[in-house]
């Protein structure tokens, strides 16, 4: 079975403008979260899908938002782009809305420039 | 605030040698808890968890590690590194029966020596 996918891989913008980044999680899982991992930190949650609704939301500004698909797959999309949004964004996958364990896709590597 | 702790930033091992990563957590109840590790560029990849039972947990890669409650810690062994290793190393927890969010340390850069 595939694995969590994302979609693209790398990304290059430039301040003010939006992003839109895709994930498709492993086949039967319902619910997608979402991760920004910044140089040199660990992950920091931004949103938790599930059965197309929000679940959790973390500590982020409303530039950023999200959605999930009658298929299960999820977009991130980020507003008026600012230098510090550079990160890799993290796509995890389970099969509950508190599943026991996720399984992270390879990332987004996004530089704001 | 729950909150995971990663008190090294950076390990170098020789090859052969036993490796313990430290992680401490703040909750009040028991968390679930995880070790992920991360190669260059790449995405997370589960070595463990532990959720109940057994305090001791077998993880992929020959790593273990060990719940301690009284010291609120679940540190990451291996009794012997080998090269492949190399790469950086999170700790996360979560709260039981509560959604996915999962909280990660800052993380530990291993390297490996030959």
């Amino acid at each position: 079975d595939a694995g969590v996918t994302q979609s693209p891989t790398h990304l290059i913008k430039t301040r003010g403008q939006q992003v839109t980044l895709r994930c498709s999680p492993i086949s039967g899982h319902k619910s997608v979260s979402w991760y920004q991992q910044v140089l040199g930190q660990g992950p920091q949650f931004i949103f938790q899908y599930y059965e197309k609704e929000e679940r959790g939301r973390g500590n982020f500004p409303d530039r950023f938002s999200a959605r999930q698909f009658p298929n299960y797959s999820s977009e991130l999309n980020v507003n008026a782009l600012l230098l510090g949004d550079s990160a890799l964004y993290l796509c995890a996958s389970s099969q509950l809305e508190a599943g026991e364990t996720q399984y992270f896709g390879p990332g987004t590597r996004l530089l704001v420039l | 605030a729950q909150s995971v702790t990663q008190p090294d930033i950076h390990i170098t091992v020789s090859e052969g040698a036993s490796l313990e990563l430290r992680c401490n957590y703040s909750y009040g109840a028991t968390p679930y808890l995880f070790w992920y590790v991360q190669s260059p560029g790449q995405g997370l990849q589960l070595l463990l968890k532990y959720f109940s039972g057994d305090t001791l947990v077998q993880g992929i890669k020959g790593f273990e590690a060990e719940f301690k409650r009284s010291q609120s810690s679940f540190n990451l062994r291996k009794p012997s590194v080998h090269w492949s290793d190399a790469a950086e190393y999170f700790c996360a927890s979560r709260r039981s029966g509560a959604t996915n969010k999962l909280i990660f340390g800052t993380g530990t850069l291993l390297a490996v020596q030959p």
